[in-house]
């Protein structure tokens, strides 16, 4: 089956700190990986979107700079929180699309990293 | 750009009651989840529905892509049901999903 796994599940960093985040998938390649942010008492919004073979495209009030993404293959993705603060504390989800898949298919999830700012 | 609405935005229920949980959407509908959290806890996939009718024990959705809307209905509702019902949408490309706010649900006894 598809799996999406996420490494760590939880961390507390200082703030002003960095923190990095890893997605892996198992069992199937991912043409795309999204990054997903829930702060505290708020839905899922979309961080960034990593496709293969494009641009690491980012959402509006999330920048590279901040959230720089590595994708070097089908199977994982790392995103860091650079210079951690207060605001950037929530659960971080990954999403993967597999590759050679329907055109609409289903997207699997990580169980997320919870990252606690102190 | 793209709307997910859900209703309610919370709901209790006395343990074997019933629930029907709704989710809009503003744009045309390619493929849309619905998934489960537990307070503090994990995202888990409950359907991929993106048309039509599904069944999976006591949880049935139904999808109806002309009038951009889907529904989540728990029958005889437990305890163990207690937590937040999200549904999320794909775009276009099907490359990322939008979110709705969710419904938390409450069973007591």
């Amino acid at each position: 089956g598809a799996l999406v796994y996420q490494y760590p599940r939880r961390t507390i960093c200082k703030s002003g700190t960095s923190m990095r985040m890893e997605c892996q998938a198992v069992g199937f390649q991912a043409t795309s990986v999204a990054w997903y942010r829930q702060s505290p008492q708020k839905t899922f919004e979309l961080i960034a979107l990593s496709t293969v073979n494009s641009a690491i495209k980012y959402e509006q009030n999330f920048t590279q700079e901040k959230f720089p993404i590595s994708h070097p293959n089908l199977s994982f993705s790392s995103m860091t929180v650079l210079n951690a603060y207060l605001e950037d504390r929530g659960l971080y989800l990954c999403g993967a699309r597999r590759l050679g898949g329907r055109v609409y298919a289903e997207q699997f999830f990580g169980p997320g990293t919870r990252l606690t700012v102190l | 750009g793209q709307q997910v609405q859900q209703s309610p935005t919370s709901l209790v229920l006395q343990e074997g009651e019933n629930a029907e949980l709704q989710c809009n959407f503003s744009t045309s509908l390619n493929s849309m989840q619905w998934f489960y959290q537990r307070p503090g806890g994990s995202l888990i996939s409950v359907f991929y529905n993106p048309s039509g009718t599904k069944q999976s024990g006591r949880l049935t959705s139904t999808t109806v892509i002309k009038e951009r809307r889907s529904s989540l209905h728990i029958s005889s509702s437990q305890i163990t049901d207690s937590g937040t019902y999200l549904c999320a949408m794909g775009d276009t490309g099907n490359y990322k999903y939008v979110f709705g706010a969710g419904t938390r649900l409450k069973v007591i006894a």
